[in-house]
């Protein structure tokens, strides 16, 4: 799937605990983002990256911070778990070529906070 | 708020019918993207439409723009079952591309 993985897949964890969730490519593209996706609510965007250290917030970015050292690396961290955080996380990576801009995404990050 | 949302939230129609799909937003694009997720797995992109297009075409997928309705719309013909899915809009914006995603709409064609 275009080079990326998510880890882990699954996670459980407690509310107040930290986590973090990791995007990793191998297609050197510049953009890379984080998505939240929930029943009646689609895709939203949590924080995208424009650049190794360049990082901007998204629709829902309360409660959630970036780090982005390294071209293929995307970190999501939740600093503080809560149970609103429960959802599946996805990264997309994407690269401007020949004029479009497609978004490839990865199979996805299923949190559970209890 | 979300930037996009689509219409109808759900659509069940006979394999071989047409399906069309809506999606509004909110603010200017670069382009217009539409995208298929089958069962909670990643997204896959299917069409692009630049700001500048009125319409475009990809096999069986029409898509077409109104930037001054700030609305899309996407048409499947001849449907079939396989096309069954939930499909999404996503707007480009900015000199940094950011990327947000309309509801969805859940497609279900019926053999």
């Amino acid at each position: 799937d275009a080079g990326i993985t998510q880890s882990p897949r699954h996670k459980v964890t407690e509310t107040g605990t930290p986590v973090t969730l990791r995007c990793h490519q191998t297609e050197n593209h510049r953009y890379m983002y984080w998505y939240r996706q929930d029943p009646g609510h689609g895709l939203r965007l949590i924080h995208y990256s424009y650049g190794v250290k360049d990082t901007d917030k998204g629709e829902v970015s309360d409660g959630y911070s970036v780090s982005r050292s390294k071209t293929e690396d995307f970190l999501l961290t939740l600093e503080s778990a809560t149970s609103s955080q429960t959802s599946v996380y996805f990264c997309a990576i994407s690269e401007p070529r020949d004029g479009g801009f497609p978004l490839h995404f990865g199979n996805g990050t299923r949190l559970t906070v209890t | 708020s979300q930037q996009g949302e689509e219409d109808p939230q759900a659509l069940s129609i006979q394999e071989g019918e047409n399906a069309t799909m809506n999606c509004s937003y909110k603010t200017s694009i670069n382009n217009l993207q539409w995208y298929r997720q089958n069962s909670g797995r990643g997204l896959v992109h299917l069409i692009l439409i630049r700001s500048n297009e009125r319409e475009k075409h990809s096999g069986r997928l029409r898509v077409t723009l109104d930037t001054s309705k700030k609305s899309s719309s996407l048409l499947i013909t001849a449907s079939r079952a396989a096309d069954t899915a939930s499909y999404f809009c996503a707007t480009v914006q900015g000199g940094y591309q950011k990327v947000t995603f309309g509801t969805g709409t859940k497609l279900q064609v019926i053999p």
